[in-house]
């Protein structure tokens, strides 16, 4: 059993759509992260979420962290080629040093 | 500034041959961590580390040893590498933030 569940595993896009991906968890989170991943690289972080239900934008990409700090949602707003790649949540557990992945959602979006 | 290296970056192996995977960070971060990522699929943490001397056990660590003598460093070593362990590894640390940064990975294949 995953810890971190992501949806949907793929999405390809027109240029231009919104979407939303989601990452969920039967666990409590003190807080939780997000990465992107592009081919060839390792992931890089967007951003962290530490309260629940906060919200943070980062230019089209808003990111809510649930009330109960379980699960979280990513959404793009007017998608671009640029956005492109792996998208990632993660969790720090075990008095904060294991880091633990979540199961990740392919984007494409096409011109 | 350099952040986290990892070496080498592609690797062919014969089944049952040994080999060790270097990766080496200047951030002075305590927390180290080896990931491997198969195709189309998230990161699974093989083993990590929370300090210079210790090392403890992800989700997927069979087949797998690792070592942490210096800080800064963190070694992954297979010893009969099995056609199993073709993936690309990838190497990550942090320091007191969630925040990881990581290598550009080391594509493995065991033939």
């Amino acid at each position: 059993t995953q810890l971190l569940e992501q949806s949907p595993q793929f999405l390809s896009i027109q240029e231009g759509e919104n979407l939303t991906v989601y990452c969920n968890s039967s666990s409590v989170f003190s807080s939780l992260q997000w990465y992107r991943q592009e081919p060839g690289e390792g992931p890089v972080l967007l951003v962290t979420v530490v309260t629940g239900g906060e919200v943070k934008k980062l230019k089209r990409l808003t990111f809510q962290f649930g009330d109960a700090r379980k699960d979280s949602s990513l959404h793009i707003t007017a998608a671009q080629p640029g956005d492109t790649g792996l998208y990632l949540c993660a969790v720090t557990t075990g008095t904060a040093s294991k880091l633990t992945f979540g199961t990740g959602t392919r984007l494409q979006v096409m011109l | 500034n350099a952040g986290v290296t990892q070496t080498p970056k592609f690797r062919v192996l014969k089944t049952g041959q040994s080999m060790t995977l270097l990766c080496a960070q200047d951030m002075n971060h305590e927390y180290m961590y080896w990931y491997r990522q198969d195709p189309g699929m998230g990161l699974r943490l093989i083993h990590y580390s929370v300090g210079e001397g210790t090392t403890a056990k992800g989700e997927v660590p069979d087949g797998y040893n690792v070592s942490r003598l210096k800080k800064q460093n963190f070694l992954l070593g297979l010893e009969s590498a099995a056609p199993s362990q073709t993936s690309v590894y990838f190497c990550a640390s942090r320091g007191v933030l969630p925040e990881a940064f990581f290598g550009q990975g080391t594509r493995l294949t065991v033939v």
